[in-house]
């Protein structure tokens, strides 16, 4: 079946623009999570959503980042007022509860001038 | 807070040898992934291991667990060109961390003729 999707895959802003980001879980996952892997940081963890509970922002680096889940299904990561730290790519999961495997998308590398 | 390091962070095998990475963790564990990353690429999921002396074995790639050490190892027997990728280990650790994945720094192999 298909697996988890993102678009767009490259994206290139310059410093103060907002993007949104997208992510398609595989169809039935009820838990999502956005990851960033950056030169300098590695993997970090970013929100993680699980059917209709209150999503764990935990990772989010500043005010700037938010993220939505629409209908427990397509989420979108928006960051506002881009800066060039924000360059990374992002990586989303998802899985079928949050005891079992995340399966990764292909990320969207994020490229801000 | 839960940590994860790997090491090395680079290694350079010789094709035909055996290799060893090494994955610590410092708190307990629910479950450790073995995630495999090709330059820019996402991630694929190697193996999954639950529980205190589970071994699993995947062609020339194997994967321990000693959760009294906190310790995983990821074995490579005769190395081959194909193997060259990074490799990363996870932990999910409920009580320490929610359901988020913790990652290692990552392990930059390159597999030399």
């Amino acid at each position: 079946g298909a697996g988890v999707s993102q678009s767009p895959s490259n994206k290139v802003t310059e410093k103060g623009k907002d993007v949104e980001l997208r992510c398609d879980p595989i169809s039935g996952h009820t838990a999502l999570y956005w990851y960033r892997q950056s030169l300098g940081q590695g993997l970090e963890f970013l929100i993680y959503f699980q059917g209709n509970s209150a999503p764990d922002k935990s990772g989010l680096p500043s005010d700037r980042f938010s993220a939505e889940r629409t209908g427990g299904s397509v989420s979108t990561l928006t960051i506002q007022r881009t800066q060039q730290e924000d360059s990374a790519v992002y990586l989303c999961a998802s899985s079928w509860n949050p005891t079992n495997e995340q399966f990764f998308g292909p990320g969207t590398r994020l490229t801000v001038l | 807070e839960l940590k994860v390091e790997q090491n090395p962070l680079f290694l350079s095998m010789q094709e035909g040898k055996n290799y060893t990475i090494y994955c610590n963790y410092s708190t307990t564990s629910d479950r450790l992934y073995w995630y495999r990353q090709d330059p820019g690429k996402s991630l694929e999921s190697l193996f999954v291991l639950l529980s205190n002396g589970a071994v699993k074995q995947e062609g020339r790639l194997m994967a321990s667990l000693d959760t009294k050490a906190r310790l995983s190892t990821l074995h490579i027997t005769a190395a081959v060109h194909d193997l060259s990728a990074t490799y990363f280990c996870a932990v999910h650790s409920l009580k320490a961390a929610g359901n988020k994945l913790t990652f290692g720094g990552g392990t930059r192999v390159l597999v030399k003729p």
